[in-house]
């Protein structure tokens, strides 16, 4: 089965630049989206169709994919954006979600 | 304004079967599909399925075939999930998602449900 994988953990220092990892065999040629979480709350999309910000999400979130690996940037972190975030991807009819990146700003 | 409603927290004993339910608003219901995904206590997400409201027709993960059921009620706007034979790791946190379909350009999760937790104790 397909698998994608997250790096468990990423600490940044407010104002500066962050990037999370979503590795998959050939990601590149699939699309991706990806979910913030933040506590007891529920998943809120910040990316989709790989490059996509949804209205009303900050500009400040980018995404990339390309060859493995698909890439969730935050610019300018803000202490709000301390979340769960969580990549996602099709394989055949099923859908898959990576693991799950706990982002700490500090 | 799309919303996504879900029934209540439920506490159940083991082997017994939990039915939650998900209320929408603010779209053609029979115009996108609903999946349900879970998440344990600390862990992350896990998609269960998807019905497509329109056929009723459902396509479930491998892991829970034989135990899971999801249905639909068009004439309210509501889709279902039955969970049967349940055990002490059922217990999570149930979402409902509408999915948005681009047409072969992806397909993703909006919005989401608030959530039903389920707890399963003897």
């Amino acid at each position: 089965s397909y698998e994608l994988t997250q790096p468990p953990s990423v600490s940044v220092s407010p104002g500066q630049t962050v990037s999370i990892t979503c590795s998959g065999e050939k990601l590149g040629s699939r699309y991706v989206c990806w979910y913030q979480q933040k506590a007891g709350q529920s998943p809120v999309l910040v990316i989709y169709q790989d490059t996509k910000r949804p209205p009303g999400i900050p500009e400040r979130f980018s995404g990339s994919n390309s060859g493995n690996t698909a890439t969730l940037t935050i610019s300018g972190t803000q202490i709000m954006d301390e979340a769960d975030y969580y990549c996602q991807a099709w394989d055949s009819s099923n859908v898959v979600f990576g693991g799950g990146t706990k982002l700490t700003v500090l | 304004q799309v919303q996504l409603v879900q029934s209540g927290a439920e506490v159940k004993k083991p082997g017994a079967s939990v039915k939650v339910s998900c209320n929408t608003f603010g779209y053609t219901f029979s115009g996108s599909y609903i999946h349900w995904v879970r998440q344990a206590p600390g862990q992350g997400l896990e998609w269960m399925g998807l019905i497509n409201p329109n056929t009723g027709g459902a396509n479930y993960a491998d892991k829970f075939q034989g135990r899971v059921t999801m249905t639909r009620d068009t004439s309210i706007g509501m889709a279902f999930l039955d969970l049967s034979r349940l055990k002490s790791n059922d217990t999570a946190v149930y979402y409902c998602a509408r999915e948005v379909d681009s047409r072969g350009y992806g397909r993703w999760f909006d919005p989401w449900g608030q959530g039903t937790l389920v707890t399963v104790s003897s």
